[in-house]
């Protein structure tokens, strides 16, 4: 069955340093995201991708965040300068049709970012 | 802001009972998803509900969409050890990609 597929599974990073997060959304899916999970707290929408743009962000997703699809199959979340309430799992997703559509959205396990 | 409470945060009962969970909010959502999310792993979709009162059977869970399409339920019958989880609702708001999740109950069946 298709999957998202998610690496690093857990990075541990100084504060004020770069990360990238990764994702390989299914593959005929058109829609994607990303979503966070601070340790205790409810899942946050950070932002939705489509048509090699962004199409939604929250506030949460401020300048220090950006999103890319370099080739047409990985989908990244890179964080420019970490800060430590950044220390959360982050969730990548994706939909066939997005959520306003079918609103069917298959989520990745997850990367833990720990910032120190 | 919109907001999704979830009732209640924790639940923990005996296999082969019933329970409910409940998804409120005063706002209202134009469908309204279950999930569940086992530990270490990402949410996994049960079930979209779209219509205010609509009801949705999957297999011992059922799932109720409010009249006013501001609330939701999910009940499971006969409880198993498999229904272990976190369950999560989620609220698609009209035309947009974001979906506001709930606080989640975290529900444990004891064998």
């Amino acid at each position: 069955e298709p999957e998202v597929t998610q690496t690093p599974s857990h990075q541990v990073t100084q504060m004020g340093q770069e990360v990238i997060l990764r994702c390989v959304p299914i593959s005929n899916h058109l829609y994607f995201y990303w979503y966070r999970q601070i340790l205790g707290q409810k899942v946050e929408f950070l932002v939705s991708f489509y048509n090699n743009e962004i199409s939604e962000k929250s506030e949460i997703f401020d300048d220090q965040f950006s999103v890319e699809r370099p080739d047409g199959s990985n989908f990244t979340l890179k964080i420019r300068s970490t800060k430590l309430e950044d220390s959360a799992m982050y969730f990548c997703a994706s939909s066939p049709q997005g959520a306003k559509g079918t609103g069917e959205l298959f989520f990745g396990e997850g990367s833990r970012l720990t910032v120190l | 802001t919109q907001l999704l409470e979830q009732s209640p945060q924790f639940l923990s009962i005996q296999e082969g009972e019933n329970l409910t969970v409940y998804c409120n909010s005063s706002s209202v959502f134009s469908s309204l998803q279950w999930y569940r999310q086992e530990p270490g792993e990402g949410p996994v979709l049960l079930v979209t509900v779209v219509t205010g009162g609509e009801v949705k059977k999957l297999k011992r869970l059922t799932f109720q969409f409010g009249d006013a399409r501001k609330d939701s339920s999910l009940h499971i019958t006969a409880a198993q050890t498999g229904d272990t989880g976190l369950y999560l609702c989620a609220g698609e708001n009209f035309g947009n990609e974001k979906l506001t999740f709930g606080t989640g109950t975290r529900l444990t069946i004891i064998p």
